[in-house]
């Protein structure tokens, strides 16, 4: 059973650019959640999604920042005209349940750089 | 609303002593716990949890942690470093009333020969 996959690993973007960040949940997980990292700092939650639903988005950006989780597909987290301040790991979560009980598994990480 | 306080954002250790990793929380209402870990360039991975259970919970890699309701906290140990260890761990808090975990910001956790 694979584990929760992000691509792309590694990004780089210029001001201005298009960030697009894909996660695949582990197989059977229907509940994805959004986090970034930034340097020295813990993991703030983004996003909440199940399949076709955006459940909470509470901890998203009000502007440029958009995430979505197709029926088929994996979830994308899209950040249009990005800026130097959005350079940060983004770490994909899922989960069979809530992730309140059930436990989160992490893919690896996009690591995205504006430059 | 639920807070997470990791004392120290750096702890030193030596190989094969103590590693006592701090965490507090606040929660209004009873809370689960989790420690994670996270090597460097990868993910986060689940070391243990609690969830109303058993105040001492095991997890991997010989780690555990004590609820203890009266002082607020959820202290990761591990009678023996290895330097495999060396590693950032995060503590996270949540309950039944919410669905995402809080994390506090991580306590860098340095092995040395």
């Amino acid at each position: 059973n694979a584990g929760v996959m992000q691509n792309p690993r590694h990004l780089v973007r210029r001001r201005g650019q298009e960030a697009r960040l894909r996660c695949s949940p582990m197989k059977g997980h229907s509940h994805v959640y959004w986090y970034r990292q930034l340097p020295e700092e813990g993991l703030k939650f983004m996003v909440y999604l199940q399949k076709e639903n955006i459940i909470d988005e509470s901890g998203m950006p009000k502007e440029r920042f958009s995430a979505e989780f197709p029926k088929e597909g994996p979830s994308i987290l899209r950040i249009q005209q990005v800026v130097r301040g959005d350079s940060a790991a983004y770490f994909c979560a899922s989960s069979p349940g809530q992730a309140s009980t059930d436990t989160q598994y992490f893919g690896p990480g996009t690591r995205l750089t504006v430059l | 609303a639920q807070s997470v306080t990791q004392l120290g954002s750096h702890v030193s250790v030596s190989e094969g002593a103590l590693v006592l990793l701090r965490c507090n929380y606040s929660s209004s209402v009873p809370p689960y716990l989790f420690w994670y870990v996270q090597y460097p360039n990868q993910g986060l991975q689940l070391l243990l949890k609690y969830t109303s259970a058993a105040t001492l919970v095991k997890g991997i890699n010989g780690f555990e942690a004590e609820f203890k309701k009266s002082e607020t906290s959820f202290h990761l140990t591990k009678p023996s470093a290895h330097m495999s260890d060396a590693a950032e761990y995060f503590c996270a808090v949540s309950d039944q009333s919410g669905y995402i975990p809080t994390f506090g910001r991580g306590t860098s956790l340095i092995v040395h020969p």
